[in-house]
């Protein structure tokens, strides 16, 4: 089956640092992936649709200059959190699609101090 | 209210019982799909059912939708306590590619 992998899996930085977190599509290729956030014992917010080749779309409230978004290769997205802050802290999860299934990686949980 | 709403909140069960959890939604959809989350991990995809499609089987999983009521329904038989997860329904308004939105979720508890 289709995987999709996330790295790292657990961050801790201090605040006004900078975060890179890596999601890559390990046995197929996805020309779009999606960013979610998710806090704790609550759903997945969706962040942002990572196109490959163009511009990320961001959803309505999210920082496009807080969370920068790369699409390099049509298997690998990173997401960057740029200056991060303490409410920054939270549970990122990329997905692919393949197929007509949104595969999902396994998370990174950034802790900001 | 959100876009796949599951209820109960949180459902807990005998093992060896069935549990059946329900999703609402609001808008039209291409299909629906049931996603499992362990605690602290990522998503697992359970199953798909096309908006067309009015129920699907997978193993101990049967999925029902209807779109007259912009229902689904997820049963677990014969539950484990591995079967221990928070469970997701989300939406596919515009295409098999696109963007997901979920429902808040639903805790199940398996008692050994």
């Amino acid at each position: 089956g289709a995987v999709v992998s996330q790295h790292p899996s657990r961050v801790i930085c201090k605040s006004g640092t900078s975060v890179k977190i890596e999601c890559r599509s390990l046995d197929f290729q996805a020309t779009t992936m999606f960013w979610y956030r998710q806090f704790p014992k609550k759903s997945l917010m969706l962040m942002a649709t990572s196109n490959e080749g163009s511009k990320a779309t961001y959803e309505q409230g999210v920082e496009k200059d807080k969370f920068l978004i790369n699409h390099a290769s049509l298997t690998l997205s990173t997401l960057t959190v740029t200056s991060a802050h303490p409410e920054d802290s939270s549970f990122y999860i990329c997905s692919a699609p393949y197929l007509g299934t949104q595969y999902f990686g396994p998370g990174t949980r950034l802790t900001v101090l | 209210s959100q876009q796949g709403e599951e209820d109960p909140q949180a459902l807990s069960i005998q093992e060896g019982e069935n549990a059946t959890m329900n999703c609402s939604y609001k808008t039209s959809i291409n299909n629906l799909q049931w996603y499992r989350q362990n605690s602290g991990r990522g998503l697992v995809h359970l199953i798909l059912i096309r908006s067309n499609e009015r129920e699907k089987h997978s193993g101990r999983l049967r999925v029902t939708l209807d779109t007259s009521k912009k229902s689904s329904s997820l049963l677990i038989t014969a539950s484990r306590a591995a079967d221990t997860a928070s469970y997701f329904c989300a939406t596919d308004a515009t295409g098999a590619n696109s963007k997901l939105t979920f429902g808040k979720g639903i805790t199940l508890s398996v008692r050994p």
